[in-house]
C-alpha cells in the first residue's frame, strides 16, 4: 500500500538551531515528491518538487533532498517566521496519476 | 500567490441541509481538486476535474458531488449534510497532473 510517514510530528527549535524534517515513503514507482508549508487558517503553500533520487532544491533557509526511500527538509538557522506545519506528498507512476498521497505533517515551532 | 478564491470561508449549517462550496480560479488551469483536511487524516481527495464537465471521484467521494461548467469555477455540493462532513475544505489547481497543486485558503464547514 502506498504510504507517506512524516517525522517528527512536532519539533520545537530555538532561533538559529538547524534541524531536519523527514518524509519516508513507500510507493510503486515515484513520479514526484512535493513539500508544502501550511500556516494556521491557510491552505498549503507549495515549496518544492523533487523527481529523482539525489535531487536537491533550495529556497532561502530551506533545502530539500531525496533518496529512494525518503526526503529530508533541512532548515538552516531558522527564524520564528519559519514556524508552520510542513507537509510532504508523493505521486506514484502507477494507477491514477492525479492522486497525491499526503503525510500528516510536522508542526515546527521556532522560538526567538 | 495563485489566484484561487474559496467561498464562503466559514459556514455553519444543520444536518440534512444542502451545502455548496465554490472555488474560483483566475489562472486558467485545467485541473481542479477538492480536498478535506481533518486531524489525524491529513488531506484527502474528494473529487477532481480535468476539464470543463470532466470530473472523477477521489478517495472520499461518498456524500459529495461536483460540477464544473466553466474553466474557472469548481463547485462542491453536499446534498444532505451530515456531522461527519464537518471539516476544512480546500480547493487546489494545477496546470499539469504531474505538477504541483496550488491551494486556496479553505472553507471551514461546521454541521450541527
Amino acid at each position: 500500500e502506498d504510504q507517506v510517514t512524516q517525522s517528527p510530528e512536532a519539533l520545537r527549535l530555538q532561533e538559529g538551531e538547524s534541524s531536519s524534517l523527514n518524509c519516508s515513503y513507500t510507493v510503486s514507482g515515484l513520479r514526484g515528491l512535493f513539500w508544502y508549508r501550511q500556516d494556521p487558517g491557510k491552505g498549503p503553500e507549495f515549496l518544492f518538487t523533487l523527481y529523482s533520487a539525489g535531487e536537491e532544491k533550495e529556497k532561502e533557509r530551506l533545502k530539500a533532498t531525496l533518496t529512494k526511500k525518503e526526503s529530508f527538509l533541512h532548515i538552516t538557522a531558522p527564524k520564528p517566521e519559519d514556524s508552520a506545519t510542513y507537509l510532504c506528498a508523493v505521486q506514484a507512476n502507477a494507477g491514477n496519476n492525479r492522486k497525491l498521497i499526503w503525510g500528516l505533517g510536522t508542526s515546527l515551532a521556532v522560538n526567538p | 500567490d495563485a489566484g484561487i478564491t474559496q467561498s464562503p470561508r466559514h459556514k455553519v449549517t444543520e444536518t440534512g441541509t444542502p451545502v455548496t462550496l465554490r472555488c474560483h480560479q483566475t489562472e486558467n488551469h485545467r485541473y481542479m481538486y477538492w480536498y478535506r483536511q481533518d486531524p489525524g487524516h491529513g488531506l484527502r481527495l474528494i473529487h477532481y476535474s480535468y476539464g470543463v464537465k470532466d470530473t472523477d471521484k477521489g478517495e472520499v467521494s461518498d456524500g459529495y458531488s461536483v460540477s464544473r461548467s466553466k474553466t474557472e469555477d469548481f463547485l462542491l455540493t453536499l446534498e444532505s449534510a451530515t456531522s461527519s462532513q464537518t471539516s476544512v475544505y480546500f480547493c487546489a489547481i494545477s496546470e499539469d497532473p504531474a505538477g504541483p497543486q496550488h491551494f486556496g485558503d479553505g472553507t471551514r464547514l461546521s454541521i450541527l
